[in-house]
């Protein structure tokens, strides 16, 4: 059973560029969160979609936006890139109303914004 | 707003000792608090669940306590090992809105090294 599969791995950019980064979920969930981790910090909630609806959202400007699909895979895309916008871009899965249960995160996408 | 912090960036043990993490919060009183390992390069890794209502959780060698009127979480690993060498987060779910679970509040980790 395959678990949460993120795309791509590794990425450079430019300043002001923009980016799109895919996440498929674990089979059996219906949520998918987004979350950004700096060097040396915990995971930051940027939003969260279910129904392919955008549920929640975290402290991001606007140019962090996202969509989920109706297959539940989720797209986090990020337009006029800023060198503060290098993290590493997590996804989690969940069950919307089991998200108690703990969420299943992929490995990551690496961005690099030069 | 809620924080949450966790006592050391790093925690250097030798094997076979119990390793003792520490998670406090602020401001917030969660209906249950979650603890995650993750791997250089990785993400995290859900490891265990403790309610509000529950004092204390075990899950083989690991053992969780979780004290609300301290507003704190203890975190243990028994009988260390260099395979345990990791980052552990604490997270938090933030307030829930409009019925649907209320995303995770991270801490930002600590650095677990056990030495051989």
């Amino acid at each position: 059973d395959a678990g949460v599969t993120q795309s791509p791995t590794h990425l450079i950019k430019t300043r002001g560029q923009q980016v799109t980064l895919r996440c498929s979920p674990k089979s059996g969930h219906d949520t998918v969160s987004w979350y950004q981790q700096a060097l040396g910090q915990g995971p930051q909630f940027i939003f969260q979609y279910y129904e392919e609806e955008e549920r929640q959202r975290g402290n991001f400007p606007d140019r962090f936006s996202g969509h989920q699909f109706p297959n539940y895979s989720s797209e986090l895309n990020v337009n006029a890139l800023l060198l503060g916008d290098s993290a590493l871009y997590l996804c989690a899965s969940s069950l919307f109303f089991g998200a108690r249960y703990g969420y299943t995160f992929g490995s990551g996408t690496r961005l690099t914004v030069v | 707003s809620q924080k949450i912090e966790q006592n050391s960036e790093a925690l250097n043990i030798q094997e076979g000792k119990t390793a003792t993490l520490t998670c406090n919060y602020t401001n917030y009183s969660p209906a249950y608090l979650q603890w995650y390992r993750q791997d250089p390069g990785r993400g995290p890794v859900f490891l265990l669940l403790i309610r509000e209502n529950e004092k204390e959780k075990r899950k083989e060698r690991l053992k969780v306590t979780f004290d609300t009127t301290l507003k704190q979480s203890l975190f243990h690993i028994t009988a260390s090992q260099p395979a345990d060498s990791a980052t552990y987060l604490c997270a938090l779910p933030a307030p829930f809105y409009g019925g649907s679970q209320g995303n995770l509040i991270f801490g930002k980790g600590t650095k677990l090294s056990v030495k051989p």
